[in-house]
């Protein structure tokens, strides 16, 4: 079956650590999409990539690091720079970037500090 | 800039009664408008969407039209079930942002 895949579902981290949330995709979407929810609001947007090796900065993006080595994959990493990083993260994934095309989501990794 | 707002919830209801959560947007431009249905501990389901006026989305007994000239994308539902149970999310995507812009969502709790 095709879809977004995330890991883990939960993820801890300790003061000053980096941690990496994994996001992989098999619908051969060209753009991916990284999200932030935190409890009771809406979705922000932390960064997005239309195409492999590229991806530029949402609303959000200070704390916070991606790469785009491989078309189905679109590593966060969460930086010790992150002040305040608890909080669900969600991936979605396009066929482009054109305002018609539907996001599809992942499952969400939560992540919590120690 | 882009905004979403929706009715603040929680939306507590009866099984098999209406349901109505509206939702209104600010954008320049003619974005497509979205629902999304989160149930718990998961990703976000996209339920409906609706790309130019006047259109109307359905999925599973959701509606909703798009109405430039009130700029609002309300979603109904005419008999709930306990499984509707979940947090409702509005958004739209315009190009000149080339994003998903989200309300606060509304939480939905349909009780038997």
């Amino acid at each position: 079956d095709g879809g977004i895949t995330q890991s883990p579902k939960y993820l801890f981290r300790k003061e000053g650590q980096n941690v990496t949330l994994s996001c992989e995709q098999n619908l051969n979407h060209d753009a991916m999409y990284w999200y932030r929810q935190d409890p009771g609001q809406g979705l922000r947007l932390i960064y997005y990539s239309q195409i492999v090796n590229d991806f530029q900065k949402g609303d959000i993006a200070e704390g916070y690091s991606v790469s785009r080595e491989k078309k189905e994959s679109f590593p966060l990493t969460v930086t010790s720079a992150q002040k305040n990083p608890t909080a669900f993260y969600l991936c979605a994934s396009s066929i482009g970037t054109v305002s018609r095309e539907t996001q599809y989501f992942g499952p969400g990794t939560r992540l919590l500090v120690l | 800039g882009n905004s979403v707002t929706q009715m603040e919830g929680p939306v507590t209801l009866s099984e098999e009664a209406f349901l109505t959560i509206n939702c209104t947007y600010t954008a320049t431009g003619y974005p497509s408008l979205f629902w999304y249905v989160q149930y718990p501990g998961e990703g976000l389901q996209l339920l409906l969407k609706a790309t130019k006026a006047d259109d109307k989305g359905s999925n599973k007994g959701f509606e909703a039209t798009y109405r430039k000239e009130t700029t609002s994308f309300h979603l109904e539902k005419g008999s709930v079930q306990v499984s509707d149970s979940a947090v409702y999310f509005c958004a739209l995507w315009e190009a000149a942002g080339n994003k998903l812009t989200f309300g606060g969502g509304t939480r939905v709790l349909v009780k038997p």
